[in-house]
């Protein structure tokens, strides 16, 4: 089945210890996107990749980077997790900009 | 820009009876409004989703509404199940454009037995 895949579920990282969240696509799709979901909100994008274009969102902190190496893997990676970092980050795909947005399962970040 | 609100907060209703979750938006050019449901430790899903040159659209047990003068879309699940309880978010955004989905904050639906 075509989906969007994202490895750990689960990841357990220690304050200021680089971490890296994969996401993997058999959609086939243009565009994707990373979230971040702190309990009981509404998913925040940080950003998203149309192709290989790398779109910023003006709020997300330095701290988050992102890598899209081939149409099918997109990374997030947070360089220096803080206990704010916690949270349920999101991957997404959509064929084209404002199309239907599928999402995966999610990693839950723990920053001890 | 867009901002979407969305109520009640949390929703509680016997089984066997209709739910309603309201939402309005701000954008006029606004013409897509999807809706996710999310399980626990689960990613959002889409269930329904609804475009400005329709009224009403209808799936089993689901039906939404959109109003576009009053920019208000409303979610409608009839004869109410206990896989329904999840949190429910609506969200708006201009289709084929390079806007950003914007998502009301959400609903945790409950279905009591």
């Amino acid at each position: 089945d075509a989906m969007v895949i994202q490895n750990p579920r689960y990841q357990v990282t220690q304050f200021g210890k680089p971490v890296t969240l994969s996401c993997s696509q058999t959609l086939n799709h243009n565009v994707m996107y990373w979230y971040q979901q702190k309990s009981s909100q509404a998913p925040k994008l940080l950003f998203h990749y149309y192709d290989k274009d790398f779109n910023n969102e003006a709020d997300t902190p330095d701290n988050f980077q992102s890598r899209r190496p081939n149409t099918s893997f997109c990374f997030l990676d947070i360089r220096s997790p803080g206990l704010g970092d916690a949270a349920m980050y999101l991957c997404a795909t959509s064929r084209d900009a404002g199309s239907e947005q599928f999402f995966g399962p999610g990693t839950r970040l723990t920053v001890l | 820009g867009e901002n979407v609100e969305q109520h009640p907060s949390t929703l509680s209703v016997q089984e066997g009876d209709s739910a309603v979750i309201k939402c309005t938006y701000s954008d006029s050019a606004s013409n897509y409004f999807p809706w996710y449901k999310q399980e626990l430790g689960k990613g959002p899903q889409l269930i329904i989703d609804i475009r400005s040159n329709v009224g009403e659209k209808k799936d089993q047990r689901i039906a939404v509404t959109l109003n576009k003068t009053a920019k208000h879309f409303s979610l409608h699940i009839t004869e109410t199940q206990p896989e329904d309880s999840a949190v429910y978010f609506c969200a708006a955004t201009r289709y084929s454009s390079a806007s950003k989905i914007i998502f009301g904050s959400g609903t945790r639906l409950s279905i009591r037995p």
